[in-house]
């Protein structure tokens, strides 16, 4: 089975001030976890990937996000806010037989 | 890194008419492709898995019918969606998967489709 959560459906935060969008997964394989983007009428661009190197990813745009195996997590963050991340983010989890499962988003408002 | 090219990003097309979607992975081969839905204030939902040289595997609650889907080559895969309705309108988007490995999921950029 294999499962990801997005814990907020919408965050709000200040310019200038630190992003932290949660992301909770389970997956009955060694999973690859994503993270993508997607502005207004626009598709899906892709922030970053955990493929089981490094555990701290880091992505475009200061985008970084910290894989930990014991808490079952893949949280992005990003030191300060600009007026141009307000978009909407995915956490995406693939496992065995190329299943790819996407959590439900979090909008990100960032507020001038 | 892998490019996926998606075409049209936009159409709006006429009831009971039909529309293309185009896929096309440009600089890698694509074993499997897949094709996704996304309804407003939703997240991306599955729709089916292309592989080349076989018939689509659908996702429950998904014509085949109506969502025609060929993956004739290595590089290329459309869907089609016939006799379009108001509510086919939404928000479609590709992926392919590198046969190779090295780039894992790859997507398009996504196609709106209006019908009137």
């Amino acid at each position: 089975a294999q499962s990801v959560t997005q814990l907020d459906s919408h965050v709000s935060v200040s310019e200038g001030t630190p992003v932290l969008l949660r992301c909770n997964y389970s997956s009955s394989y060694s999973p690859s976890l994503f993270w993508y983007v997607q502005h207004p009428n626009k598709g899906l661009q892709l922030l970053l990937k955990y493929t089981s190197a490094a555990t701290l990813v880091k992505g475009i745009n200061g985008f970084e996000a910290e894989f930990k195996k014991s808490e079952t997590s893949f949280h992005l963050t990003k030191p300060s806010a600009h007026m141009s991340d307000a978009a909407e983010f995915f956490c995406v989890v693939t496992g065995g037989y190329q299943k790819v499962t996407f959590g439900t988003g979090t909008k990100l408002q960032v507020i001038p | 890194g892998a490019v996926v090219s998606q075409h049209p990003s936009r159409v709006i097309c006429k009831s009971g008419t039909s529309v293309k979607i185009e896929c096309r992975s440009l600089d890698f081969q694509a074993t499997t492709m897949f094709w996704y839905r996304q309804f407003p204030k939703k997240s991306l939902m599955l729709m089916a898995t292309s592989n080349e040289g076989s018939k689509a595997t659908y996702e429950q609650g998904v014509e085949k019918d109506k969502f025609l889907i060929n993956h004739a080559s290595l590089t290329l895969s459309t869907l089609t969606v016939t006799s379009a309705h108001p509510e086919d309108s939404s928000f479609y988007i590709c992926s392919a998967w590198d046969r190779g490995g090295n780039y894992g999921y790859t997507f398009g950029s996504g196609t709106r489709l209006t019908v009137v």
